[in-house]
């Protein structure tokens, strides 16, 4: 089955820009999409079709995706995007939705 | 406004049965895939099950297949997961979740506040 892999932390300090990856086996043939969830809540869309944004997420959430690798890149982190970060695909040889194991974006 | 709200989780015991169902409002529900989600404690996300808008097209994580069974009732706007032989590795917070956009399954664009299955004796 297909396996998406994610470091399980990254960290930040405010202003800064963080990366999350997600690996995957030529997953830029893939689209991916980004959920962020806080503690208690459940996940909500923040990029989805590699590096397409929802409606009333803000600008600083984007995406990329090519060969091996995808990542979502938050610029001028703030204190509230401190989160757990997923990433996602659909796995048409199995008809299944993959989840990354998540990463959890602290903000220093 | 987009809700989606499960409810029938609760404690039950290895082996048995629970049914999970998710009341869908504010939009055409008929339209949509429709997936369940679940998070067990202090875990990440996996997919459980989801079903095509007139439920011809069914798929489940391997995990639960031969024991869950995912249904819908699109006059009821309503989405169900029926869990049989349940486990303690089901043990988890259920999401329903609706697709963003009416021709594909991904990505999940709405999800419901969740309803918690604890299964143990």
């Amino acid at each position: 089955s297909y396996v998406l892999t994610q470091p399980p932390s990254v960290s930040v300090a405010p202003g800064q820009t963080a990366r999350i990856t997600c690996g995957g086996n030529n997953i830029g043939s893939k689209s991916v999409h980004w959920y962020q969830q806080k503690p208690g809540q459940a996940p909500v869309l923040v990029v989805y079709d590699d590096s397409d944004r929802p409606s009333g997420i803000p600008e600083r959430f984007s995406g990329s995706n090519s060969g091996n690798t995808a990542t979502l890149t938050i610029s001028r982190v703030e204190a509230g995007d401190e989160a757990d970060y997923y990433c996602q695909v659909w796995d048409s040889s199995s008809d299944h939705q993959v989840f990354g194991g998540g990463t959890k974006l602290t903000v220093l | 406004e987009v809700q989606l709200v499960e409810s029938g989780g609760g404690l039950v015991q290895p082996g048995g049965s629970l049914r999970l169902s998710c009341a869908a409002s504010g939009f055409t529900f008929s339209s949509y895939w429709m997936s369940w989600v679940r998070q067990a404690p202090g875990k990440g996300l996996e997919w459980v099950a989801n079903i095509k808008q007139d439920g011809s097209e069914k798929y489940y994580v391997d995990s639960v297949k031969g024991r869950f069974t995912i249904s819908r009732d699109n006059a009821k706007n309503s989405l169900y997961l029926q869990m049989n032989s349940l486990r303690a590795e089901d043990t988890a917070v259920y999401y329903c979740a609706r697709s963003l956009l009416a021709v594909t399954t991904l990505p999940l664009g709405y999800w419901g506040q969740g309803t918690l299955v604890t299964v143990s004796s």
